[in-house]
């Protein structure tokens, strides 16, 4: 079974306008963790936003935010006032416990979003 | 500037060949780790080093080999690649594992 789930393969947005990017998870650990990273065409991934199993609230980060729905397993991610630099994959990791007794990423399969003038 | 820097960043290289990808960080981390990025697939982890000891071996074929002389180097030797394993492979580092990952731009492989 997919442990995060990104359902929309790409997305295309005006700018200035807000877009939400969807991210569902799959875990049965109490205590997990859920990153958003960005990787434009340079191939580099980009950290934007982390938010803990047992944060009280939603994580913000500038124009980022995480909307952190946890009964329904989601984490989505918001970007407000998008600009054209936003145009880029986006990935949704969940930080779990693997085979060996260590604590990895694993990854979606991410979401292209492009960003219209 | 990444803080993490990748080479080569585009690699060509024959089935028979045998060649290496380099990795270092200058943020004083001490995990590292090498991911797979194929086309439409997630992220795959490979393999994870702390404190220059491999702590993760994710079933990974052995005709990949990680080396990590210390806390601020990782290499990937390659050998009789298949073409299937023509991917992005990224390298990234942590703190601590696990850690938010910091990533370099990757060393695009196109194996024929």
């Amino acid at each position: 079974a997919q442990k995060i789930t990104q359902t929309q393969p790409g997305m295309f947005v005006q700018e200035k306008e807000a877009v939400t990017l969807d991210c569902t998870y799959d875990t049965s650990d109490p205590s997990y963790g859920l990153f958003w990273y960005k990787q434009p065409s340079s191939g580099e991934m980009i950290f934007l936003i982390y938010q803990g199993s047992y944060d009280q609230q939603n994580a913000t980060e500038g124009r980022y935010s995480l909307n952190f729905q946890k009964a329904r397993k989601s984490a989505n991610l918001v970007i407000s006032a998008s600009q054209l630099g936003d145009s880029a994959m986006y990935f949704c990791a969940m930080r779990e416990t693997s085979n060996f007794g260590n604590e990895k990423l694993t990854f979606g399969t991410g979401t292209r979003l492009t960003i219209i003038p | 500037e990444t803080g993490v820097t990748q080479t080569p960043r585009h690699l060509v290289m024959g089935m028979t060949n045998k060649k290496s990808l380099k990795c270092e960080q200058h943020l004083g981390h001490n995990a590292m780790y090498w991911y797979k990025q194929s086309a439409k697939k997630p992220l795959e982890l490979m393999f994870v080093y702390n404190f220059k000891e491999q702590t993760e071996n994710n079933s990974v074929p052995s005709r990949f080999s990680p080396e990590c002389p210390n806390s601020s180097h990782l290499f990937l030797h390659l050998h009789t690649l298949q073409p299937e394993d023509s991917a992005l492979y990224l390298c990234a580092s942590s703190q601590v594992s696990p850690g938010e990952l910091f990533f370099g731009e990757g060393s695009r492989l196109t194996v024929l």
